[in-house]
């Protein structure tokens, strides 16, 4: 089954507004990621963010990560149209530790 | 620089046709490697995992199997597609060992059981 729950399943802002997505899990984990996918294509990498880590930045990205609530945040500042994609968190698990499982992912549509 | 190989990018195929996908990694040694499928507008579910030459573990009960016959090739294959096989299949590999970092993914292959 899949660990990460990403909420909201959609987001429609207007460009240079902020954008947050929100992610849960259900157990320990080693590491989270955020992964960006365009319609119909493979996923890119964003970021990454330890299991000792709260809170990680790159760009216009910010990544929180709660262990003691199971859960992360990505946000995006100052969105723009070409950050339309979907969003899925992505965790590693500290069992087995070589499964990446992710959520469903968050759909952004960022107007112009 | 490590790339990632995987096709072909789009199948359509007949009910009860085989399948094979076929995905290679150059530019690293013994990765872990992934295949996924994702149903529109979802996320992924993992289908198998690979950590080293012949060693395949699955993740869900299925019409699919997978096999490794060198370090950096992945294929998956099915004997017999049913309609419900229909969907994104996504290879993917991430460096050895245990959770040491990002997953690399391949452009996807959209499969159609018609």
């Amino acid at each position: 089954s899949q660990q990460g729950e990403e909420d909201p399943q959609a987001l429609s802002i207007q460009e240079g507004e902020n954008a947050t997505m929100n992610c849960s899990y259900k157990t320990s984990i080693n590491n989270l990621q955020w992964y960006r996918q365009n319609s119909g294509r493979g996923l890119v990498h964003l970021i990454l963010i330890r299991s000792n880590e709260r809170e990680k930045h790159s760009g216009r990205l910010r990544v929180t990560l709660d262990t003691s609530k199971k859960s992360s945040s990505l946000l995006i500042t100052a969105s723009r149209a070409a950050d339309t994609a979907s969003y899925f968190c992505a965790t590693v698990h500290n069992t087995g530790g070589f499964k990446t499982i992710f959520g469903a992912g968050t759909r952004l549509f960022v107007k112009a | 620089s490590q790339t990632i190989h995987q096709w072909p990018a789009t199948l359509v195929q007949p009910v009860g046709s085989p399948l094979s996908l076929e995905c290679t990694v150059e530019g690293t040694s013994n990765p872990n490697l992934y295949w996924y499928r994702q149903a529109a507008g979802r996320g992924l579910q993992l289908l198998f995992y690979s950590v080293g030459i012949g060693q395949i573990s699955s993740e869900v009960p299925q019409n699919l199997s997978a096999s490794r016959p060198q370090d950096r090739q992945f294929i998956l294959s099915s004997k017999k597609l049913l309609l419900s096989d229909s969907g994104f299949y996504l290879c993917a590999w991430t460096p050895p060992g245990r959770g040491r970092g990002e997953a690399f993914f391949g452009q996807g292959t959209r499969l159609t059981v018609v």
